[in-house]
């Protein structure tokens, strides 16, 4: 079936610093790929997507590209903020027979201290 | 613009009550689901609907589960005979059904605790 690896965590950054959350699939049709990030006491947010390979996802400064060679998508950040610390869930969604459905990755929780 | 609301937020319920819960999604969205997420996991999917119909139904979805969208609007999710083993959130979220990439939308959840 469909699922999803994420990059264990907690991860624990100092303000400005570079990060990357790195997030692996598989599935058995041509999925949609999104990053999902929950801000403490909050729901879930929709960050970015993307549809096909080679698509790159952006928002808010976070950067993913869709690399089907690999199955992977993986999260940048160039200089990350105090603001962005929170839970980081990296999903597909495969059509197909799971039409409909998100995959979630099971999260990454991003600390960044001043 | 008013998101998917979900009520109540909490739920606090004695093992074996029954307990339901609402979810009113965007406006203009046909399609609604409903995952589960346990602490330090990802939600996972549990049902969704197209309009009124329930297109698809996850294998946790035990017996004692049942979700309903009657007249395409509103959700409710019952869970019935209630276990310790329920105690999660429960996250309703809703789409439209059009183009590649069906975004999903998020409710802010309702928590459950089963004591």
């Amino acid at each position: 079936g469909d699922s999803v690896t994420q990059m264990e965590g907690p991860v624990t950054l100092s303000e400005e610093a570079f990060l990357t959350i790195n997030c692996t699939y598989t599935a058995t049709g041509y999925p949609s790929l999104f990053w999902y990030v929950q801000y403490p006491g909050e729901g879930l947010q929709l960050l970015l997507k993307a549809t096909k390979a080679d698509d790159k996802g952006s928002n808010k400064g976070f950067e993913a590209t869709y690399r089907k060679e690999t199955t992977s998508f993986h999260l940048e950040k160039g200089s990350v903020q105090v603001s962005d610390s929170a839970v980081y869930f990296c999903a597909i969604n495969a059509g197909g027979t799971s039409y409909g459905k998100l995959t979630f990755g099971q999260g990454t929780i991003l600390t960044v201290h001043p | 613009d008013t998101g998917v609301s979900q009520n109540p937020r909490h739920k606090i319920t004695k093992r074996g009550q029954n307990v339901t819960f609402r979810c009113d999604p965007i406006s203009e969205h046909n399609r609604l689901y409903w995952y589960r997420q346990t602490l330090g996991q990802g939600p996972e999917f549990l049902t969704y609907f197209q309009n009124e119909a329930q297109l698809e139904k996850s294998r946790l979805l035990s017996d004692r589960f049942s979700a309903e969208r009657p007249k395409g609007s509103f959700s409710t999710l019952e869970i019935q005979r209630t276990e310790q083993g329920d105690s999660a959130m429960y996250l309703c979220a809703s789409s439209l059904a059009y183009g590649g990439s069906y975004e999903q939308y998020f409710g802010p959840g309702t928590r459950l605790t089963v004591t």
